[in-house]
C-alpha cells in the first residue's frame, strides 16, 4: 500500500493567516492526490483533485501544488469557515489510501 | 443533484456481520461513469476506504479488509450494499458511501459525492 503522512497533525492560525498543509506518500503517486476538508459531524467535501485542480464551486483561496511524492495544500487568507480537519488521498492505486489528517484551529 | 444516503443497523454484536444499504438518487448505479464506494472513520479518527464496487462488476477492496468484505449492487433498487464480517469493536465507526467518475486512463479517482454517514457501533 502506499502510505501518506500529513503534517502537522494540529495548526493554531488565525484569521487573514496564510496555510500551508503538507502531505508526503512514500511512492511517486504523479499527481494522483485529492485534498477533503470535513468539519465535525459531516462527510468530507473535495477541494482539489489531480493535486491542483480546483472543484467546483471551491473557493479560489484554496490551492493545491506538488507532484511524485510531496504535495501541499494552501489556504491564502484563512477564514473562519476554513476551520476544520484536512485530508490527502492518493488515487494512483486502487488501494485507495488517505493521510492523517490536519486540524486548523483558531489560535 | 445525485444524493446518497447510508441506512442499516446502528448496533451490531462482535463477530456477526455488519450490513448497510446505500440508496442513490439523481443519477443512476448502473452508469458506466461512476465507481460506488464505502469509507470509514472511526470515532475521533482518520478516514479508511473499505472498497469499490464498478458497474456491478469489477469489485476493489481494502487489501487489510479484503478477507471480510463483500460490496455489491442492487441495479432494480439503485443501491449498493457493504457487508464486513466478524466484526469486533475495531470496526466501531461512522461509515459513510460515495461515488467517484470512472475517467479514462487513470486507475481511481477522488470521491466527489458523499453520503451523510451513519454510526455503527460493534458491541455486545
Amino acid at each position: 500500500d502506499i502510505q501518506m503522512t500529513q503534517s502537522p497533525s494540529t495548526l493554531s492560525a488565525s484569521v487573514g493567516d496564510r496555510v500551508t498543509i503538507t502531505c508526503r506518500a512514500s511512492q511517486s503517486i504523479s499527481s494522483w492526490l485529492a485534498w477533503y476538508q470535513q468539519k465535525p459531524g459531516k462527510a468530507p467535501k473535495l477541494l482539489i483533485y489531480k493535486a491542483s485542480s480546483l472543484e467546483s464551486g471551491v473557493p479560489s483561496r484554496f490551492s493545491g501544488s506538488g507532484s511524485g511524492t510531496d504535495f501541499t495544500l494552501t489556504i491564502s487568507s484563512l477564514q473562519p469557515d476554513d476551520f476544520a480537519t484536512y485530508y490527502c488521498q492518493q488515487y494512483k492505486s486502487f488501494a485507495l489510501t488517505f493521510g492523517g489528517g490536519t486540524k486548523v484551529e483558531i489560535k | 443533484q445525485l444524493q446518497l444516503q447510508e441506512s442499516g443497523p446502528g448496533l451490531v454484536k462482535p463477530s456477526e456481520t455488519l450490513s448497510l444499504t446505500c440508496s442513490v438518487s439523481g443519477g443512476s448505479i448502473s452508469s458506466s461513469n461512476y465507481y460506488w464506494g464505502w469509507i470509514r472513520q472511526p470515532p475521533g479518527k482518520g478516514l479508511e476506504w473499505i472498497g469499490s464496487i464498478y458497474y456491478s462488476e469489477k469489485t476493489y477492496y481494502n487489501p487489510s479488509l479484503k478477507s471480510r468484505v463483500t460490496i455489491s449492487v442492487d441495479t432494480s433498487k439503485n443501491q449498493f450494499s457493504l457487508k464486513l464480517s466478524s466484526v469486533t469493536a475495531a470496526d466501531t465507526a461512522v461509515y459513510y458511501c460515495a461515488k467517484h467518475p470512472k475517467v479514462f486512463g487513470v486507475v481511481s479517482s477522488p470521491f466527489d459525492y458523499w453520503g451523510q454517514g451513519t454510526l455503527v457501533t460493534v458491541s455486545s
